[in-house]
């Protein structure tokens, strides 16, 4: 059965860091393209950040360049999603999905980030 | 990049038909079938549903059907059952590995 955990979100202040993780089981993870989507509270779904299975290249959203970085490790089965400079509009549950736009596509259930002082 | 146009809110009878639209652009939408459409039921985690624009993953009912014509992709919901209300998404590839979402459709079941 294909499981995707998330942890690492919780409450921070603007300006400061997170690192959210995606323990992955039940399918071949080195084999999967893996993203982070997001939805703020009461809002749509937006794409953060995507990555190829050997982990060499990676593609953000536009506005988010610069302040994210996706990371994995197929070694340990784990996605990362690091998050600097962040701000409250980057408040959201953050979802680990694995190949979200194929027929295998599986989300986990998310991990609230929330931003504020 | 802009976010893909559904309607805010669509409603239907049991048994009905409804088609939800999403409509994008010739640089999304309308040059890719690499269109996805997820259904989240209130407090949960988005289930993937219609993807490369009209294919059903296994397990997801048949009542479900995708279609793409130009820059826009649909999304038809057949006999509709008290089960389907929820939020529908569309998504669509654009370019470079990037993606862009619906802005989401609320189902109700009348």
């Amino acid at each position: 059965e294909v499981q995707l955990v998330e942890s690492g979100g919780g409450l921070v202040q603007p300006g400061g860091s997170l690192r959210l993780s995606c323990a992955a089981s039940g399918f071949t993870f080195s084999s999967d393209w893996m993203s982070w989507i997001r939805q703020a509270p009461g809002k749509g779904l937006e794409w953060v950040a995507s990555i190829i299975p050997d982990g060499s290249e990676k593609y953000y959203e536009d506005s988010l360049k610069g302040r994210f970085t996706i990371s994995r490790d197929n070694a340990e089965n784990s996605l990362y999603l690091h998050m600097n400079s962040l701000r409250t509009e980057d408040t959201a549950v953050y979802y680990c999905t694995r190949d979200f736009v194929r027929r295998q596509g599986y989300w986990g259930q998310g991990t609230l980030v929330t931003v504020s002082s | 990049q802009s976010a893909l146009t559904q309607p805010a809110s669509v409603s239907g009878s049991p048994g009905q038909s409804m088609t939800i639209s999403c409509t994008g652009t010739s640089s999304d939408v309308g040059s890719y079938n690499l269109v996805s459409w997820y259904q989240q039921h209130p407090g949960k985690a988005p289930k993937l549903i219609i993807y490369e624009a009209n294919k059903r993953p296994s397990g997801v009912s048949n009542r479900f059907s995708g279609s793409k014509s130009g820059n826009t992709a649909s999304l038809t919901i057949s006999g509709l059952q008290a089960e389907d209300e929820a939020d529908y998404y569309c998504c669509s590839h654009a370019g470079s590995a990037t993606y862009v979402f619906g802005t989401g459709t609320k189902v109700t079941v009348l």
